[in-house]
């Protein structure tokens, strides 16, 4: 089945800066997700994005699914983007494969 | 406020007993899926289901059942035949199977 990894497994920033996600997948895909999970645990969700580039405020991201591949852009890091980051792609006709994520921590 | 809710926050089940994990989507979309999550790990999919009244095993079925009798409801009952049920459970629905999905709270299982 699909492999996906996700690099940096860790990473801390200052807060105020600005930092890139990656998602590596194994084989094509039809439509990527990239997930913020919080410290109590909620999900939320920050793009679905199959390809080329999605922007929110400060959070942008980029597919690139002939080469396999999705980035999470975050810039003027904030404290409150400290958390867990995943992104996810689909495997089959039902069900997605998550990552292992990219745990970050912003510090005042 | 559309939404997926998840019921309760926190439970604590003595062993050998069978604990039911509620989930309920207002967004009306057609399929449901549950996941666990161990600390440190990333998600892996109990159940899912396509439409109502279908339901079908996902990677780690074993010692969880669930029901569909209800659009909005997708229930997961942790079975004394789980060995090791402490765990996040999250809860998740889209408009249909592979399409963008919306997570619930979470329900945190710890087994006494």
């Amino acid at each position: 089945g699909i492999q996906v990894e996700q690099s940096p497994p860790d990473l801390i920033l200052q807060e105020g800066a600005n930092s890139t996600l990656r998602c590596n997948f194994s084989d094509s895909v039809n439509n990527l997700q990239w997930f913020h999970q919080n410290p109590w645990g909620q999900l939320i969700n920050l793009f679905y994005i199959p390809s080329g580039t999605k922007q929110n405020g400060r959070l942008s991201a980029t597919t690139v699914a002939t080469e396999r591949y999705s980035l999470l852009y975050i810039s003027s890091s904030q404290t409150t983007d400290s958390g867990v980051y995943f992104c996810a792609v689909p495997s089959g006709t039902y069900k997605y494969i998550f990552g292992t994520g990219t745990r970050l921590k912003v510090l005042a | 406020d559309g939404g997926i809710t998840q019921s309760p926050k926190y439970l604590f089940r003595k062993e050998g007993q069978n604990v039911t994990l509620s989930c309920e989507q207002n967004l009306n979309h057609d399929a449901m899926y549950w996941y666990r999550q161990d600390p440190g790990q990333g998600l892996r999919l109990i159940y899912y289901s396509q439409i109502v009244n279908d339901f079908q095993k996902g990677d780690i079925a074993e010692g969880y059942s669930v029901s569909r009798e209800k659009k909005e409801s997708f229930p997961l009952t942790v079975t004394s035949a789980q060995k090791n049920p402490t765990a996040f459970y999250l809860c998740a629905s889209s408009i249909r199977l592979a399409n963008e999905q919306f997570f619930g709270p979470g329900t945190r299982l710890t087994v006494l």
